[in-house]
């Protein structure tokens, strides 16, 4: 089974709305971190934000906000008023475990398109 | 901090031929992860280290790829012999050790052309 679910290949938003980008998880372990990664055209990975599994409010990080629903196994992203250099590919990725390097299994991404 | 250090940034090679992938981690990091990108299977982990030991490297492809990890500053990723289908981008990250944050800083790729 897949561990991180994008179910969104491609999202299209006007400037200055909000969109939510859909993340689901699968994991056994009571302790994980979830994490968004964005990816511009030119390539690197830039990480937006971090939810531990026992945080009890949401994540947010400037226009960045991460809508968590533990018992859903959601990890949604919320852009707010977003900008034209936000389109780019965002990833979901997970951590396992409490503490450790353990490695980030990754989504398949969503392609989020900013129209003028 | 100059981040995560990956060097060439682009190579172009001809099938059959052996290529190194240079990273060097941010300094203090104890966790090093090499990670491939291709459009067909997305990101996936090749190997991980921890305090320069690798830990999980189940998703090495097969012998023709090995990692080493000689020094906490520096880690290589080599193909030998290259094939096509080993064209990707390589990604090398590093992490500090026994954080629960634990973010993963990403440096800026590799991306290998095996021709």
């Amino acid at each position: 089974a897949q561990k991180i679910t994008q179910t969104q290949p491609g999202m299209f938003v006007q400037e200055k709305e909000a969109v939510t980008l859909d993340c689901t998880y699968d994991t056994s372990d009571p302790s994980y971190g979830l994490f968004w990664y964005k990816q511009p055209s030119s390539g690197e990975m830039i990480f937006l934000i971090y939810q531990g599994s026992y945080d009890q409010q949401n994540a947010t990080e400037g226009r960045y906000s991460l809508n968590f629903q533990k018992a859903r196994k959601s990890a949604n992203l919320v852009i707010s008023a977003s900008q034209l250099g936000d389109s780019a590919m965002y990833f979901c990725a997970m951590r396992e475990g409490a503490t450790g390097a353990n490695n980030l299994f990754f989504g398949t991404g969503t392609r989020l398109t900013v129209i003028p | 901090d100059a981040g995560v250090i990956q060097s060439p940034r682009h190579e172009v090679t001809e099938m059959g031929q052996e290529v190194t992938l240079r990273c060097k981690p941010i300094s203090g990091h104890n966790s090093l992860f090499w990670y491939r990108q291709t459009m067909m299977r997305g990101l996936e982990l090749l190997i991980y280290f921890n305090n320069n030991v690798p830990i999980d490297d189940s998703g090495m492809p097969e012998d023709r790829f090995s990692a080493k990890m000689p020094n906490a500053s520096f880690s290589t990723l080599k193909i030998q012999p290259s094939e096509p289908r080993d064209s990707a981008v390589y990604f090398c990250a590093s992490s500090p050790l026994g954080s629960s944050y634990n973010e993963q800083f990403f440096g800026p790729g590799t991306r290998l052309t095996v021709l």
